[in-house]
């Protein structure tokens, strides 16, 4: 069945830099979209931005343009959502999700916690 | 950007009700409009796409309407298992934008 798993849960300090993974199966990896929403304690879901996987080609939401690498390695079926210049904000829930439009396939989440 | 924006925040139910969660885009988007359940430390789970296309698998008493600005998610007869958060999520911008949630809690 199609399932994205993510990497596991990581606790960061301030100015540092996260990389989260996902590892897609089940579908063509090549042939799809991969978004990343994080989610804050309590709060909505918040859109990071996406990467077609076949192009390379990426999009991201403005409020993040200027901190986050999203990538994709074909050769193993994952994606990838980096985070710099980390902040106490940041603290979050990240997933990925698979589709260019709505996403039926979501990872379970990564839970990213910033602090001194 | 899109601005999405669900009603109500919150509502309390019984077993057996009829619910209805709006949501309202700052501009139209064409039925690009996607609805999500919730549940507490889960990832969401999609319910409908393009307004008012089920998902496999999604029971029946979820559907959704509208066109434009505005859209509506009913569930026709609340299951014990729906009381979770349910957010709208627009796809007609290729910037995703999301609602900010309907908590559907127990009355």
């Amino acid at each position: 069945q199609m399932q994205l798993v993510q990497s596991g849960p990581e606790v960061k300090k301030p100015g540092t830099s996260v990389k989260v993974s996902c590892k897609a199966s089940g579908f063509t990896f090549t042939s799809s979209a991969m978004q990343w929403v994080r989610q804050a304690r309590g709060q909505r879901l918040e859109w990071i931005g996406w990467i077609v996987v076949g192009s390379g080609n990426t999009n991201y939401a403005q409020k993040f343009q200027e901190r986050v690498t999203i990538t994709r390695d074909m050769s193993t079926s994952t994606a990838y959502m980096e985070l710099s210049s980390l902040r106490s904000e940041d603290t979050a829930v990240y997933y990925c999700a698979a589709g260019s439009t709505w996403s039926g396939v979501w990872g379970q989440g990564t839970m990213v916690t910033v602090s001194s | 950007d899109i601005q999405m924006t669900q009603s109500p925040s919150s509502l309390s139910a019984s077993v057996g009700d009829r619910v209805t969660i709006t949501c309202r885009a700052s501009q139209g988007i064409s039925n690009s409009l996607a609805w999500y359940q919730q549940k507490p430390g889960k990832a969401p789970k999609l319910l409908l796409y393009a307004a008012s296309r089920l998902e496999s698998g999604v029971p029946s008493r979820f559907s959704g309407s509208g066109s434009g600005t505005d859209y509506t998610l009913t569930i026709s007869s609340l299951q014990p298992e729906d009381f979770a958060t349910y957010y709208c999520q627009q796809y007609y911008s290729t910037l995703w934008t999301f609602g900010q949630g309907t908590k559907v809690e127990i009355k």
